[in-house]
């Protein structure tokens, strides 16, 4: 009954490849977003979803790419990978995009040699 | 621009005391949120309290108050008997609550609740 689940928890992988993050919630809620937090904790935002339609892209490479298939999920793919995407990301959702209280995710922490 | 400012990278309380976590923050919009959302060692973000930058009453959720003064522009989190399960960090965020309604955060503060 896990509200807004990620997988994987653990990604360790080498420079240059191509990975996927998924998340899925079972909340309802129209609303998804894309967080990284790095290696000193700061928090940021990178997308938002509302019913599937791309609110904000907050500068990030193309290299990153989400996808929603649907509104239950968001899931972020990263192409040619970089030591500095080692971060830990974190999916979210809310009721709507108006709507305050984000659900988080448990993270996954991407490590990239 | 919007930027939210934590001044205390850490901060330690006695086990029952009460304490503050300072948050100033700055923006131009009119209308926007304050929150505030709890990280333990265990790295789930977990939602605290929200304060609306038109609400009058500083928001209250059990031992967790915010201290909002609008033109000091602060949104201090009060923890009030604290306990050994609060040794966490805290994060203060805000987002405009128009537009694209973004969420940004502060750097965060390490609370410790010591025996």
């Amino acid at each position: 009954d896990t509200a807004v689940s990620q997988t994987p928890k653990y990604l360790v992988t080498q420079m240059g490849n191509d990975k996927s993050i998924k998340c899925e919630q079972n909340l309802g809620h129209d609303t998804m977003y894309w967080y990284k937090q790095d290696s000193k904790k700061f928090l940021k935002i990178m997308f938002s979803y509302n019913n599937k339609e791309l609110i904000i892209n907050e500068t990030v490479p193309n290299r990153f790419s989400p996808k929603s298939p649907d509104k239950a999920h968001l899931n972020l793919h990263i192409n040619s990978l970089e030591l500095g995407d080692s971060a830990v990301y974190f999916c979210a959702s809310s009721t709507r995009l108006e709507t305050y209280e984000q659900y988080f995710g448990p993270g996954t922490r991407l490590t990239v040699t | 621009a919007q930027k939210i400012t934590q001044t205390q990278p850490g901060m330690f309380v006695q086990e029952k005391e009460a304490v503050t976590l300072d948050c100033t923050y700055d923006t131009s919009d009119q209308s926007y949120g304050l929150f505030w959302y709890k990280q333990p060692s265990s790295g789930e973000m977990i939602f605290l309290i929200y304060q609306g930058s038109y609400d009058e009453q500083n928001a209250t959720e059990g031992r967790y108050s915010l201290n909002f003064q609008k033109a000091r522009k602060s949104a201090n989190l009060v923890i009030s008997a604290s306990q050994l399960g609060d040794s966490a960090m805290y994060f203060c965020a805000m987002r405009d609550n128009t537009g694209g309604f973004k969420t940004i955060f502060g750097a965060g503060t390490r609370l410790f609740v010591k025996a």
